[in-house]
């Protein structure tokens, strides 16, 4: 089964508009973290924002809000004020808590591409 | 000011033809992450270095190894490229591997061709 789920393979949203990208997680760890990665076409992946998994508060960075629902195990990325510099592919991704073999893994979703419009 | 280099940004190899991809940090961590990423495709981890422990994935190919001389370079070695293997090869670091908080930083990739 995929760990990290996201459904949208494509968005497109106005300029100056929010938008919400989905991802949805599988994990049986009770401590975990969510990211979010943003890709433009340079190739670099930029960190965009953390949740863990006992945060009680939804995490924020300036235009980015992540709406944490933990009993859905969902992860869903706001952008408030869309501007062109963030079309982009946006990655969900995961990284279980400290269990052995597997604690350095970061499991990504299959990402979801960002178009703003003008 | 980048953190985490990868050279060269393009490489085009030759079916079978060994070709090596470098990796340099200036942050100074102690893990360094090797993923492939597939056109339309989530990145996969390869293999990583804690500091010059070595570990490698359960399903990479032994075609790729990696070699991690010091702290601020670490290297993919694929021995026989095939056509399967044209991928974007990404670069990242972690202050440390443990725990779900580690963050990681990621370089811009070297885009893979073979022909």
């Amino acid at each position: 089964a995929q760990k990290i789920t996201q459904t949208q393979p494509g968005m497109f949203v106005q300029e100056k508009e929010a938008v919400t990208l989905d991802c949805t997680y599988d994990t049986s760890d009770q401590s975990y973290g969510l990211f979010w990665y943003k890709q433009p076409s340079s190739g670099e992946m930029i960190f965009l924002i953390y949740q863990g998994s006992y945060d009680e508060q939804n995490a924020t960075e300036g235009r980015y809000s992540l709406n944490f629902q933990k009993a859905r195990k969902s992860a869903n990325l706001v952008i408030s004020a869309s501007q062109l510099g963030d079309s982009a592919m946006y990655f969900c991704a995961m990284r279980e808590g400290y269990s052995g073999a597997g604690s350095y893994q970061l499991t990504f979703g299959k990402g979801t591409k960002l178009s703003v419009i003008p | 000011d980048a953190m985490v280099i990868q050279n060269p940004r393009y490489q085009v190899t030759q079916f079978g033809k060994p070709v090596t991809l470098s990796c340099s940090q200036t942050l100074n961590h102690n893990v360094m992450y090797w993923y492939q990423q597939k056109s339309s495709q989530a990145p996969k981890l390869l293999f990583h270095y804690y500091d010059k422990d070595f570990n490698n994935e359960a399903d990479t190919p032994d075609n790729f190894q990696s070699r991690r001389p010091n702290t601020s370079f670490c290297f993919l070695d694929i021995r026989s490229p095939g056509l399967g293997d044209a991928a974007m090869y990404l670069c990242a670091t972690s202050r440390d591997g443990t725990g779900e908080r580690e963050k990681l930083f990621f370089g811009s990739g070297t885009q893979l061709s073979v022909l």
